[in-house]
């Protein structure tokens, strides 16, 4: 069974930072690109950012280029985001996703509030 | 950037009823879209890929159409696990934009 499991948000104070993993299972991980979505409370979803199966090609939103950086880890079938000079307006929840289409993972909540 | 346009925003049917969506893309996509379906606290779950291909597991009363820019999503004889919100989402291109999510109520 496909399964990606999100973990590393909480609350954070503005200007913090975070590190969210994905873990991979039940699919050869290392050929595809992966994505990172949000939705904010209340809202539509968002996303966020994208790389490819080799980490050759990267691409992120407007929203959040320059703070925040993905990564991933073939050998560990894992995905990273790293997200520096958090905003309030970061508030999410944050879905990896294998691209193009799915399957998504549960979320994972991220706060950022004083 | 590609924007997505779904209407309508919200929608009321019942229970055995045929509903439509649709998604419109600002500039052609050919046939990279998906719709996703969302259910209050879940995540979103897959439906349909490359516009019309139903994912594995997802009953056939799902079903998508379209190419270019406007597209559909087709749920038929509608039953109570049904009444949620739905996403379509480009991937033409980047960045991934998605429509604005339609919500699907019970009348």
């Amino acid at each position: 069974e496909v399964q990606l499991v999100e973990s590393g948000g909480g609350l954070v104070k503005p200007g913090g930072s975070l590190r969210l993993s994905c873990a991979a299972s039940g699919f050869t991980f290392s050929i595809y690109s992966m994505n990172w979505v949000r939705q904010a409370p209340g809202q539509g979803l968002e996303w966020v950012s994208s790389i490819s199966s080799t980490s050759r090609f990267i691409y992120y939103a407007d929203s959040v280029q320059g703070r925040f950086t993905v990564s991933r880890d073939n050998a560990k079938n894992s995905l990273y985001l790293q997200m520096n000079s958090l905003r309030a307006e970061d508030t999410a929840m944050y879905y990896c996703a294998r691209d193009p289409s799915g399957p998504w993972g549960h979320g994972t909540l991220v706060t950022v509030s004083s | 950037d590609i924007q997505m346009t779904q209407s309508p925003s919200s929608l009321s049917a019942s229970v055995g009823d045929r509903v439509t969506i649709t998604c419109r893309a600002s500039q052609g996509i050919s046939n990279y879209l998906a719709w996703f379906q969302q259910k209050p606290g879940k995540a979103p779950k897959s439906l349909i890929y490359a516009a019309s291909s139903l994912q594995s597991g997802v009953p056939s009363k799902f079903s998508g159409s379209g190419s270019g820019t406007d597209f559909t999503l087709t749920i038929s004889s509608l039953q109570p696990e049904d009444f949620a919100t739905y996403y379509c989402q480009q991937y033409s291109t980047y960045p991934r934009t998605f429509g604005q999510g339609t919500k699907l109520e019970i009348k």
